[in-house]
């Protein structure tokens, strides 16, 4: 079973423009985690924010996570057509059980 | 420094067929995973090893599906035989100790995809 649930399911924007994503998730966590797919490609690790941090920057990414409403935002910004991909947040649990979920994805159409 | 190999990369079968992936992970990657990703989905998790010992199974359907992480390095993944629903995308992963009591990043191969007709 899928446990984010990302939204918009599909968002094209202009180059230069920003780009939003976000996701939601219904257990605890103890991270979560953006990736980017490309066409035909496997996954690649973009950012990782734990539960007890808020906000996280990369370059020209920034993700939040707010517990209480069991979400996160992915920001790009100033977006490039090479951004042009599938984002995937993943949440990451503890324990015995100790693996990552992935949600269905948000592709991301950036025009130049 | 060379990231997750899989091999092959895409593969055509007939059902009832079998098929199987080979996937070498990152070198001191002590934790590997094998995931399916249906089109339009994301990848979801089939088994996952620590060193050779496969310490989550749950959603592998054990009676068609195998695998095995010999000497904790290289695994395999196999499928016997193949049905018609299995044609996706089988992505193995690996990562290096988890963070913190979670799971750390994860280095994914390109995948292999399977065409079951």
């Amino acid at each position: 079973s899928q446990q984010g649930e990302e939204d918009p399911q599909a968002l094209s924007i202009q180059e230069g423009e920003n780009a939003t994503m976000n996701c939601s998730y219904k257990t605890s966590i103890n991270n979560l985690q953006w990736y980017r797919q490309n066409s035909g490609r496997g996954l690649v690790h973009l950012i990782l924010i734990r539960s007890n941090e808020r906000e996280k920057h990369s370059g020209r990414l920034r993700v939040t996570l707010d517990t209480s409403k069991k979400s996160s935002s992915l920001l790009i910004t100033a977006s490039r057509a090479a951004d042009t991909a599938s984002y995937f947040c993943a949440t990451g649990h503890t324990g015995a059980n100790s693996k990552l979920t992935f949600g269905k994805g948000i592709t991301l159409s950036v025009r130049p | 420094e060379a990231g997750v190999v899989q091999s092959p990369r895409y593969k055509i079968i007939e059902k009832k067929q079998p098929v199987a992936f080979w996937c070498n992970p990152i070198s001191g990657h002590n934790t590997l995973y094998w995931y399916r990703q249906n089109l339009g989905q994301g990848p979801e998790l089939l088994i996952r090893y620590e060193n050779e010992e496969a310490v989550d199974d749950s959603q592998l359907p054990k009676d068609r599906f195998s695998a095995e992480r010999l000497k904790g390095v290289d695994s395999t993944l196999k499928i016997q035989p193949a049905e018609l629903g299995d044609s996706a995308v089988y992505l193995c992963a690996s990562s290096s100790r988890p963070l913190a009591g979670g799971p750390g990043e994860q280095f994914f191969g390109p995948g292999t995809r399977l065409t079951v007709l």
